[in-house]
């Protein structure tokens, strides 16, 4: 099974900052790996898959990259909508399909 | 429009058998795979595991092997999640998502409660 990794923790910017979050696998997969944003008392949403396609409807000041074992998820501006708590997840060759333990974007 | 709408909140006893489902809509049902996520209070996301409702195989994480079974109703376009025996440990919000790789579409989760 791959472990993913998530860091920071807690990321603490404020709003026009730029946000760089990152998730380190167990061993490689290629690039099959999906981001997610989660609020409080939602569903999450599909930001990014395939480690760097934006899913329909996501704003370009996100962005995701990486492959094989180390990927990153970027936010160039952040909006004060961003500020929730981010998962990746990895769909490798094949299941357990597993997700890191999430990144809490806070304001600062 | 694709949407997954998942069956309302449930308070159960331990020992109590559940089945909780989630209804696609707005796309060829037969045609993705859905998984179930599981999150603990405060907690991250977990994957159970995905079922084809086309044929209904299925995939389950070893971690959940054996603790629930997926089934799914292509005439209803419905897919469940089920226990035979609940424990207090099953309390969680659990998600339902389009395909078998990552989720695309999301249910808007069910909230199972299990207490003596």
């Amino acid at each position: 099974e791959i472990v993913l990794t998530q860091s920071p923790g807690t990321l603490s910017l404020s709003p026009g900052e730029r946000a760089t979050l990152s998730c380190r696998a167990s061993q490689s997969f290629s690039s099959n790996l999906a981001w997610y944003q989660q609020k409080p008392g939602q569903a999450p949403r599909l930001l990014i898959y395939g480690a760097s396609s934006r899913a329909t409807g996501i704003p370009d000041r996100f962005s995701g990259s990486g492959s094989g074992t180390d990927f990153t998820l970027t936010i160039s501006r952040l909006e004060p909508e961003d500020f929730a708590v981010y998962y990746c997840q990895q769909y490798g060759s094949s299941p357990p399909y597993t997700f890191g333990q999430g990144t809490k974007l806070e304001i600062k | 429009e694709v949407q997954l709408v998942q069956s309302g909140a449930e308070i159960k006893k331990p020992g109590e058998s559940l089945r909780i489902s989630c209804k696609g809509s707005g796309y060829s049902f037969t045609s993705y795979w859905i998984a179930w996520v599981r999150q603990m209070p405060g907690k991250g996301l977990e994957w159970m595991g995905i079922i084809f409702p086309g044929d209904s195989d299925t995939k389950y994480s070893p971690s959940f092997q054996g603790q629930v079974t997926f089934s799914a109703d292509k005439s209803i376009r419905t897919a469940y999640l089920q226990w035979s025996s609940l424990k207090a440990s099953d309390t969680a919000m659990y998600y339902c998502a389009r395909r078998g790789d990552y989720g695309d579409y999301w249910g808007q989760g069910t909230l199972v409660t299990v207490s003596s």
